[in-house]
Order: C-alpha cells, then sequence, then structure tokens
C-alpha cells in the first residue's frame, strides 16, 4: 500500500512552457513535502519543500502547492528548461517513534524538448 | 567539498556470497540512511541510524544487516545475497534536527545477484 503516489510515470513539455508534475499522499500525519530531483547516475538532489502548514513555497522557477484537504501536491516549473529533464521523486515525512522517516514516490520522468 | 560517497559503485556478484557496501559521510551529520530504489516503487528505506550505535529498520530490512561504529560511516551488510536484492542502493545522511529534512544522497551502488 504506498502511502505517496506519482500516477503518471512520465511527463514530456516544450522548452518555456510549465512543467506541473503532481503526487498524492494518504497519510494526514505527514508533516513535510519534499520534491527531490535525479539525474541518471547520481543520487537524488533535494530541489524544494513545503510544511503541512502551508500550501505554497516558491523558489526561483519552482513552485510547489500543496491541498491538504484533497491531500495532493504539486510542483510547477516555470519556464522549463532542457536541463530540467531528469526524474522527480516526491517524499513525506512522517515519524516512526522517534525517528523521522521519508517516505518516496515512484518518481516521475520529466522531458523537456527543446 | 560536502558529500556522501558509496563504494562500489557497481557490483555483480553470485547468489549466497556476503558482500558489504560502504557509505561515507563528512559532514558530521548523525542521521544516516539506506533505500532501494525499484522500478515502479521509488526509494525504499532499507535500515536507518540516528546516531552511533543506534540503528533502527526501515519498511524493507529483511536480508540486509548494518552497523554504526563511527559517525561518518554507515555500511551495508548483506549476508547471503538473493536475486530479489537486485536493485540500485542509495546511502543518505542528513543532521538529526534538520527542519527541512535536507537529506544528501550518495550517488548510488547498482547490485547484480545472479
Amino acid at each position: 500500500d504506498q502511502q505517496v503516489k506519482q500516477n503518471s510515470p512520465s511527463l514530456s513539455v516544450q522548452e518555456g512552457r510549465i512543467s506541473i508534475l503532481n503526487c498524492d499522499y494518504t497519510n494526514s500525519m505527514f508533516d513535510y513535502f519534499l520534491w527531490y530531483k535525479k539525474y541518471p547516475a547520481e543520487g537524488p538532489t533535494f530541489l524544494i519543500s513545503i510544511s503541512s502548514i502551508k500550501d505554497k513555497n516558491e523558489d526561483g522557477r519552482f513552485t510547489v502547492f500543496l491541498n491538504k484537504s484533497a491531500k495532493h501536491l504539486s510542483l510547477h516549473i516555470v519556464p522549463s528548461q532542457p536541463g530540467d529533464s531528469a526524474v522527480y521523486f516526491c517524499a513525506a515525512r512522517g515519524f516512526s517513534g522517534s525517528a523521522r522517516q521519508l517516505t518516496f514516490g515512484s518518481g516521475t520522468q520529466l522531458t523537456v524538448l527543446p | 567539498e560536502a558529500q556522501v560517497t558509496q563504494n562500489p559503485r557497481y557490483l555483480i556478484t553470485v547468489t549466497g556470497k556476503k558482500l558489504t557496501v560502504t557509505c561515507s559521510q563528512n559532514m558530521n551529520h548523525e542521521y544516516m540512511s539506506w533505500y532501494r530504489q525499484d522500478p515502479g516503487l521509488g526509494l525504499r528505506q532499507i535500515y536507518y541510524s540516528m546516531n552511533v550505535e543506534v540503528t533502527d529498520k526501515g519498511d524493507v530490512p529483511e536480508g540486509y544487516k548494518v552497523s554504526r561504529k563511527e559517525k561518518r560511516n554507515f555500511p551495508l551488510i548483506l549476508e547471503s545475497p538473493s536475486p530479489n536484492q537486485t536493485s540500485l542502493y542509495f546511502c543518505a545522511s542528513s543532521r538529526r534536527y534538520a527542519k527541512e529534512e535536507t537529506q544528501y544522497f550518495g550517488p548510488g551502488t547498482r547490485l547484480l545477484v545472479l
């Protein structure tokens, strides 16, 4: 039973347009949500995060939106660039006892076409 | 340069032959973790450690062992590897009380068990 789901395995977008990556979760106890980006042959790198008490966080071209009632978050990339082509993982933070745990989605492969 | 290193990067082995994947970080992080990435399943946590001599199971610990004798090192041990442990493995670290859970990932170890 996946608590964090990314239902789109892949997404193609034209350079300069907006990329929207989606993520759904089931556990209402998650308190932080994060996006990681992963290039081939490299480890994931942190991109942007949002606290569960907020509904929007922006960092340059990247904006994350959180809709708690729908248990849904999305990552917007505007404008999209070819260098943004990567796998994007959504992750949610919960607690197991006193330890923090990140639960990851299955990832979305974003391809930005020049 | 702040980094998490893993060795080896690629490994082919046979069923039952014990192996160790090393992980080291130079950021003085308390928290370290191991994940495996499989197609369609994202990253799943194997084990984590909140500090020296403190380790605990993640979501998929069966068939793995870890140890944390020093703060910087967190090796992953497969005592008797099986083909279902063929996967891409990532080590990660973070400050224990980091507000935004910015985990730093190693480059990954691709393991094939024949």
